[in-house]
């Protein structure tokens, strides 16, 4: 089946280490986005990429990195600087409309 | 700065009572307005895109309309199963940005 795949689901870091997300589609999509989405909160963007080797900073870029080497792959690291990582993270591709994953939910412990 | 408000933040209705959802925007050139229902701890999953002010599309018991400054999300006769939260987004022609709002938490009672 098509679609986006993102892992793991839940994922549990202690303060001062970096944490990779995977996001993977199948999709055929050259445009791929991240969001971030706090309780009572709708998506905020963080990071974009409309095609391979190239994206733009969302509106919370700070303290995330990313990177497009594949069509089918948009991973996003959080880093130590990222003050508050807590989250619920969405991965999305875009081809007219946004087909979503069904998240990872990150705590820092 | 592109930008969407979504209101009410919070709607209870009783089953069968009709009402709608509003999304205001502003953006440097709409490329698309979409409409998404998020069910608690879930992806979104896609409800419609509008393009052009005037513009109507149906789902079921769910009607969406825009105009050049904002949306609406008309629900008729809704379910319980319809209770969700409802966001709308908007898609910039000039960065390619996707912007959301804060969503609307909608409670049906039975």
């Amino acid at each position: 089946d098509g679609g986006i795949t993102q892992s793991p689901k839940y994922l549990f870091r202690k303060e001062g280490q970096n944490v990779t997300l995977s996001c993977e589609q199948n999709l055929n999509h050259d445009a791929m986005y991240w969001y971030r989405q706090d309780p009572g909160q709708g998506l905020r963007l963080i990071y974009y990429s409309q095609i391979v080797n190239d994206f733009q900073k969302g509106d919370i870029a700070e303290g995330y990195s990313v990177s497009r080497e594949k069509k089918e792959s948009f991973p996003l690291t959080v880093t130590s600087a990222q003050k508050n990582p807590t989250a619920f993270y969405l991965c999305a591709s875009e081809s007219g409309e946004l087909f979503f994953g069904e998240g990872s939910r990150l705590t820092v412990l | 700065e592109d930008q969407v408000t979504q209101s009410p933040e919070a709607l209870r209705l009783q089953e069968g009572e009709s009402s709608s959802l509003n999304c205001s925007y502003t953006v440097s050139g709409l490329r698309g307005l979409f409409w998404y229902r998020q069910d608690p701890g879930k992806g979104p999953e896609f409800l419609f895109t509008l393009y052009s002010a005037g513009e109507e599309k149906e789902k079921e018991r769910l009607k969406a309309t825009l105009t050049k400054k904002e949306s609406f999300l008309h629900i008729t006769a809704p379910k319980p199963e319809d209770s969700a939260t409802y966001l709308c987004a908007v898609h910039s022609n000039r960065d390619d940005k996707i912007i959301f709002g804060k969503g609307t938490r909608l409670h049906i009672l039975p």
